[in-house]
Order: structure tokens, then C-alpha cells, then sequence
């Protein structure tokens, strides 16, 4: 079946601009992740999603990052004003919690961004 | 301290070694354990789930220490394909989502 999704794969941008990032989790799945990879800061927690909600914005670095997720399905991640240390691999995940059971976390591909 | 800390490696071996990678936590409530498998320039993907009682996926071994908080992975007769970097994962405490620690680097050599 169809993994997670995201778009767009690569984005270079200009310090001081808006970038939209999406993601499109499984069919099904509840519960959605943000997630950013850079080299000096590993795998870092940014933002979760689960139903209806209020997301847990915990891991956000900053008020520039922000994301909303649409009828419990697709997210878009905003990062306003991209400062050069945002520059990072931006990883979306989703999972479906079944009970009391394990939730396994499955990734998107990622988006590339490189902020100049 | 890092809430997942996990050593970096790299580990360079030879085809058909056991190599064993650990990785600590801090949170003494964390409920779920994973370790993910990353290819260079690809997402994570799920290796395997960690159980308290340990489990076994084929040359893979996962075990969790409670007690010295701690997580292992064991990979017997090791192939080329297994080079990647090996990430363990944590859900400190009540939370759902994933701490990662920064990933050991396994290379195998022919």
C-alpha cells in the first residue's frame, strides 16, 4: 500500500522566506509526526498530531515554525521568515494506535531544505 | 544529558561478524522502544520493536534492560547489506513521540 508522502522532496529558498512543506500520512492512520533530521542535532521532535486534538507543539523550536492538519489527513508545516539554521531534512510520520499495543511509526522520505 | 545516548561508532566489521550496538536512557518511565534502521539519504524504517522479554528476528536481537535503562540490538552473521546507521528510539514517559538518540554507523566490510 501507499506509505507516507511528502512534497516537495527538495526546496531551496532565501533567508527571510516562507516555505510550505507537506505531508500525506497512510490512509487511516490517526496520528501524524513532524520531525526534522540535521547533521549537529540528529532526529528532533517538532509537532504531533492525533485526531482531533490539539497538537502537542512541544518540540517546535520557535513561533516562525507552525503546522495544521486538514479533515485528520494531510499537514502542512510552515516555517516563516527561514533563517540558514533551518536548514535541515524535514520528516513526517504517521501511525495508527490499535489499543494498548506498540505504535510503530512510519516515515515519509523526507524534504530537503536548504535555506541560502 | 542527552534523554538517548547512543554511541556513534563507526563500527567497521567484517562479513559475517556479531556486532552489538547499546544505547541508554534517561527517563525511567519511558514505555516503548524501537530501533529503526537509516540508510544514507532515505528515512528511517522500523527494524524492530523492543519487548521486555526480548525478541529475535532473524540474525537480529533486540533486548531491554529496565534496570540499567537500557536497549540492545544484536546482529549476527552480518551481511553487506546491513551497513546503514542503527537509531534507537524512545517514547520517554506518557508521550508519543519518538526520541531518537544520533545513530551508530555500522559498515561491513567484504
Amino acid at each position: 500500500g501507499a506509505g507516507v508522502s511528502q512534497s516537495p522532496s527538495n526546496k531551496v529558498t532565501e533567508k527571510g522566506k516562507d516555505v510550505e512543506l507537506r505531508c500525506d500520512p497512510i490512509s487511516g492512520h490517526t496520528a501524524l509526526y513532524w520531525y526534522r533530521q540535521s547533521l549537529g542535532q540528529g532526529l528532533e521532535f517538532l509537532i504531533y498530531f492525533q485526531g482531533n486534538s490539539a497538537p502537542d507543539k512541544s518540540g517546535l523550536p520557535s513561533d516562525r515554525f507552525s503546522a495544521e492538519r486538514t479533515g485528520g489527513s494531510v499537514s502542512t508545516l510552515t516555517i516563516q521568515r527561514t533563517q540558514q539554521e533551518d536548514s535541515a531534512v524535514y520528516l513526517c510520520a504517521s501511525s495508527k494506535k490499535v489499543g494498548l499495543t506498540k505504535e510503530t511509526q512510519y516515515f515519509g522520505p523526507g524534504t530537503r531544505l536548504l535555506v541560502l | 544529558r542527552k534523554e538517548v545516548e547512543q554511541d556513534p561508532g563507526p563500527f567497521n566489521v567484517p562479513e559475517g561478524a556479531t556486532v552489538a550496538f547499546n544505547c541508554t536512557y534517561s527517563n525511567s518511565a519511558s514505555q516503548s522502544f524501537f530501533w529503526y534502521r537509516q540508510d544514507c539519504r532515505k528515512e528511517p524504517k522500523l527494524l524492530m520493536s523492543v519487548y521486555s522479554s526480548g525478541n529475535e528476528d532473524g540474525r537480529f536481537t533486540a533486548q531491554l534492560n529496565r534496570a540499567s535503562q537500557y536497549i540492545s540490538l544484536l546482529i549476527r552473521d552480518s551481511k553487506l547489506s546491513d551497513s546503514a546507521t542503527y537509531l534507537c528510539a524512545v517514547t520517554p514517559g506518557s508521550a508519543r513521540q519518538l526520541t531518537f538518540g544520533s545513530g551508530t554507523q555500522l559498515t561491513v566490510l567484504p
